[in-house]
Parts: structure tokens; sequence; C-alpha cells
């Protein structure tokens, strides 16, 4: 298995809502990553797990908080987020060094908030 | 994070090959040079990355510049569906993918 699973694809919710974000993994990669990507920009790092553990936080709202169960999944929750938080949120993973081995990138899920 | 510098776009007939360049000067010794694109609604996609020799691969040659302060992405017969962003990026170690503005590809009939 070489693939990265995002689900839902597109999700739609309110600004009191709460929603999850999931990304799985079955290629024993022990790095994963949430990216934020907004229309015609490049992808921008949010959250990143290394063994499971948060390594880095991008100063990321707390309205957003990931969470990584075990090595093969990761969640991202999402509660009270406003309209310009509307975008593509992107799952990759890798070896825990990326730059010898590159990363795996889901195909996101599109969120919408109304 | 050592910078990279691409075109904003180029266009290509189908068939063709293509050459995109990516500058990076200020590249470390122990720096990657990563290249991913992105389909239109897809998430970004490994084409191929290098140190320091070219590469090659199904999808595409890297060539890397001898001084390594720029590289190359050929693809050697550009299809419709090789229309995507192409990115350009340096990678060391344990650090993050940090994505630039990328080149969007335009590919002719």
């Amino acid at each position: 298995d070489t693939e990265v699973t995002q689900t839902p694809k597109h999700l739609v919710m309110g600004m009191t809502n709460k929603k999850s974000l999931k990304c799985e993994q079955h290629m024993g990669h022990r790095a994963m990553y949430w990216y934020k990507q907004k229309a015609k920009k490049p992808p921008e790092l949010m959250f990143v797990y290394s063994y499971e553990k948060l390594s880095i936080n991008e100063s990321v709202p707390s309205r957003f908080s990931p969470e990584c169960p075990n090595s093969s999944l990761l969640n991202l929750h999402l509660h009270a987020l406003q309209p310009e938080d509307s975008a593509l949120y992107l799952c990759a993973s890798s070896q825990v060094s990326p730059s010898s081995y590159g990363y795996t990138f889901g195909s996101g899920t599109r969120l919408t908030v109304v | 994070d050592a910078k990279t510098t691409q075109p904003n776009s180029m266009e290509s007939n189908e068939e063709e090959p293509v050459h995109l360049p990516c500058n990076h000067s200020t590249i470390s010794g122990t720096d990657y040079i990563h290249w991913y694109r992105q389909l239109p609604s897809q998430g970004p996609e490994y084409v191929i990355h290098g140190l320091t020799s070219n590469v090659n691969n199904r999808m595409a040659s890297l060539a890397i510049a001898e001084d390594r302060k720029s590289s190359t992405l050929i693809l050697h017969r550009a299809t419709l569906r090789d229309a995507a962003v192409y990115y350009c990026i340096l990678s060391i170690g344990y650090s993050t993918l940090t994505f630039g503005k990328g080149t969007m590809l335009l590919v002719s009939p």
C-alpha cells in the first residue's frame, strides 16, 4: 500500500460545528503532516508528528486540534472555525528523515465553512 | 530555509520535451533537490529528487548543475495529463518541505 487516504473528500460545516478530518497510511512512515492550501496558493505547513508525538506546530489557532492515535492514523479536529478557514487540507507522510525519501500526500479534504 | 526561484508559468505542446528550470543559488552541500507536482484538485505528487548526480525515473529526469545552484526537471514527452503546478523544493535532513509558488505548466494538444 503506497497511499495516504484522507476522509472525507469534501466537508461543509457551520461555524458552531465540531468535525474531524481523518488521514491514514500503511507504509510504515513515522512522520505525518497536516498542510493547508488556499486557492491558487502553495501548501502551508500546519503540524508535524514524529513517532506519534507533535514536533511542530506552526502557530496554528487552537480551533485546529491535531491528534495522532497511532503510527498509521492522523486526525485533525475542527471546532468553531471561521469562513476564512475554508481551504484544501492535505495530509502527508514520510520517513522521519524526509529529505532522502520524500513525502506521500493524500488527495486532501476540501473544507467549506459557512 | 534555502529558497528556490521558478518561472511563474511555462507552455508546451503535447509530445514535446519540457525543461522546467529552478534556481537555488543559496543551496548548501547537504540540501536535497525535490520536485513535486500538483494536478488540479489533487494533493502534491512526488516526481523526483536528487543530491548531486542527475537522476532518472519513470516520470522524469532531473539534471543538476555542477555547482548545484540550479536544476532542471525534464519531462521527455509532455502529455495533457502533465499539466500541473511543479514545485522545486530544497530539503535537508529532518526539515519539512516548504513550498514556493511553483511553475504552472500548460500543455496544448
